[in-house]
């Protein structure tokens, strides 16, 4: 089966440095996005993205972050200037449509902020 | 913000046996759910959905049940099987043309042989 493919699987990093998580989607999808779990707490919608922009974020999403789809397969996550709070499993996650398909997820990314 | 909720932590059952699992959602706005099951170190993988529309959506052992007039949901395995040990999300969307999902705390369930 297809699957979106999530690097690196963990991501160590101080305080203030800019990370970027990378993401590749499933080849025919249209839509994506990125969720993120921090330990113990439940899976949070960050931003989708459609169309080559940004269609809905959420207010955790501020402008420490962005996402970009610079070519036709990557779609990558970036925090300008990580916090400790930011630390957290950072998933991504595409569909077909933007309908009730089913949403497949990557395996994640494992961020520290140290 | 908790417009999903799973009040169970952890749900133990043995092998064999019929698992529930529950979900509580208080946004009447919601129009479709869905199950995710997770291993650890793994991404969510989708299980089964049920639109608001309907009240049971079956798939071989698994059946969810939707009660609309108590914003409740469940999720029921039959029979349960060691490889059925995770951790199970519910999850509810608004529909328009993100549909982004709301997700419970989930449960983990252990089903011992």
């Amino acid at each position: 089966e297809p699957e979106v493919t999530q690097t690196p699987s963990h991501q160590v990093t101080q305080m203030g440095q800019e990370v970027i998580l990378r993401c590749v989607p499933i080849s025919n999808h249209l839509y994506f996005y990125w969720y993120r779990q921090i330990l113990g707490q439940k899976v949070e919608f960050l931003v989708s993205f459609y169309n080559n922009e940004i269609s809905e974020k959420s207010e955790i999403f501020d402008d420490q972050f962005s996402v970009e789809r610079p070519d036709g397969s990557n779609f990558t996550l970036k925090i300008r200037s990580t916090k400790l709070e930011d630390s957290a499993m950072y998933f991504c996650a595409s569909r077909v449509t933007g309908g009730h398909e089913k949403l497949f997820f990557g395996s994640g990314t494992q961020l520290s902020v140290l | 913000d908790q417009q999903v909720k799973q009040n169970s932590p952890s749900l133990s059952v043995q092998e064999g046996r019929i698992s529930i699992l529950n979900c509580d959602y208080t946004n009447s706005m919601f129009d479709y759910f869905l199950w995710y099951k997770k291993y650890p170190a793994e991404g969510p993988t989708f299980l089964i959905s049920i639109s608001s529309i309907k009240d049971k959506n079956e798939d071989g052992r698994f059946t969810v049940f939707l009660n609309k007039s108590a914003k409740h949901l469940s999720l029921h395995i039959v029979p349960s099987q060691p490889g059925d040990s995770a951790v199970y999300f519910c999850a509810a969307s608004v529909g328009g043309a993100t549909n982004k999902l709301i997700f419970g705390t989930g449960t983990l369930l252990a089903v011992q042989p």
